[in-house]
């Protein structure tokens, strides 16, 4: 299993400002993902973060939206820009091996509420 | 499009035994997951079935036919604590991750 940590775990962001969160995984990893989840609802997920290039992005998401960094195998950043009240969400980071049976492991989250 | 099918609620008896069912038609498939959401925290990993029948792991099993697209969770001896959402997830074709919206799981004494 895999360790995942996030920061921060929770953070108030005015309209029009950025945040990145940072998520730290205790041994390397193959797969890097980022999720959002509204509250009440399931996993959205936002990219996959691969290391040393650019992110995949899901439909609905773009990099100038929501830059990711990954630069190595054990660290990864996902950067919320030009905030709106809609963007108030759980940003979750997920990490797992490519085997089809291997399953994720979650970091504990980011809480985030734009006013 | 990709699928996946859960109810959204629940409630059942401390003590008793509940089973959420999970329906899905995806691209392909390589493998089938259960997770445990407990209010405010990350979703955990209960099961993984890749071939068809049932699996069990202590009070909890999974139950997958793949000819039907379908899956059970089965949890029995229902404890307070196990009040939490339920995510059913199946793995395509690509390896992607497609997530039901879960199921929300009321214990009642």
């Amino acid at each position: 299993s895999a360790v995942i940590s996030q920061k921060p775990s929770r953070d108030i962001c005015q309209r029009g400002t950025s945040l990145t969160i940072q998520c730290q995984v205790d041994s390397q990893v193959t797969m890097m993902f980022w999720y959002r989840q509204q509250p009440g609802q399931s996993l959205t997920l936002i990219a996959t973060a691969n290391q040393g290039s650019e992110a995949t992005y899901e439909s609905g998401f773009v990099i100038d939206k929501f830059p990711i960094s990954r630069p190595n195998l054990t660290f990864s950043t996902l950067t919320v820009s030009n905030m709106s009240p809609e963007d108030s969400s759980i940003y979750l980071c997920s990490v797992s091996g490519t085997s089809g049976s291997d399953e994720q492991y979650f970091g504990p989250g980011t809480r985030l509420t734009v006013t | 499009g990709q699928n996946i099918d859960q109810p959204t609620e629940m409630t059942a008896t401390e003590g008793a035994i509940v089973q959420i069912n999970c329906t899905y038609q995806t691209s392909g498939f390589n493998g089938l997951f259960w997770y445990q959401q407990h209010a405010g925290e990350a979703p955990t990993f209960l099961s993984y079935n890749v071939l068809d029948g049932l699996e069990e792991k202590g009070r909890f099993s999974s139950f997958l036919s793949r000819s039907k697209g379908y899956s059970y969770l089965l949890l029995k001896e229902l404890q307070m604590k196990d009040s939490a959402s339920y995510l059913c997830a199946v793995r395509d074709r690509d390896y992607q991750l497609i997530w039901g919206a879960g199921t929300k799981l009321i214990i009642k004494p």
